[in-house]
């Protein structure tokens, strides 16, 4: 199975910050990724898809890169409705597999 | 816009089976995966298992022999079995539909389902 490791798992920032988030594949699989943001008692919601294409709808200050292994999820500007929690998710190989999730907490 | 409604019961005796149905309204099932996704504490978001418009299938191992996932394509509809639950089966759980490459664009509202005897 592909394990999903994100980086960090907890991170604190204020309105305005540029951050990153980290997550790894155990193993290569292309570009099979999607990010997703959660907020407390709701559904994810996905943002980013194939690992770079920005989901319709979502602000332009997110975005993906990545390929193989190691992918990031960049938020050029924090905005307050940014603090939530944040999942990498595998899709090219059966079972399928999120990592274990970033918080991302005002400073 | 696309609507994932999904209902089931939400209190189960260890033992009795889990079985929860997705319904989607504005949207086609047909090109589309439905799948099932839980999320706990625990275990954190967790992936159960898909079906296509076809009907094929595909379980995560941690759950296989235990779950079947069903879709019925004149309603618009699919569905989750999952027999001999235990309390580690406790979790929220979502339905969700995406196409190859794309997953999970919509989702359901989510189904705390607690298994307590």
């Amino acid at each position: 199975d592909i394990q999903m490791t994100q980086s960090p798992s907890s991170l604190s920032a204020s309105v305005g910050d540029r951050v990153t988030i980290t997550c790894r594949a155990s193993q290569g699989i292309m570009n099979a990724l999607a990010w997703f943001q959660q907020r407390p008692g709701k559904a994810p919601q996905r943002l980013i898809y194939v690992a770079s294409n920005l989901q319709s709808g979502v602000p332009s200050r997110f975005s993906g890169s990545g390929s193989g292994t190691e992918f990031t999820l960049t938020i050029s500007s924090l905005q307050p409705e940014d603090f939530a929690t944040y999942y990498c998710f595998q899709h090219n190989r059966y079972p399928y597999s999120f990592g274990q999730g970033t918080k991302l907490e005002i400073k | 816009q696309v609507e994932l409604q999904q209902w089931g019961a939400g209190l189960l005796k260890p033992s009795e089976p889990l079985s929860l149905t997705c319904a989607v309204y504005g949207g086609s099932f047909s090109g589309y995966y439905g799948s099932w996704i839980r999320q706990s504490p625990e275990k954190g978001l967790e992936w159960i298992g898909d079906i296509n418009h076809s009907g094929s299938t595909n379980y995560n191992p941690s759950l296989k022999s235990r779950v079947t996932i069903l879709r019925d394509t004149s309603k618009n509809q699919f569905s989750l079995q999952v027999n001999s639950m235990t309390a580690a089966d406790t979790a929220t759980y979502f339905c969700a539909r995406g196409r190859w490459l794309a997953p999970f664009e919509s989702w359901g509202q989510g189904t705390l389902v607690t298994v307590s005897s």
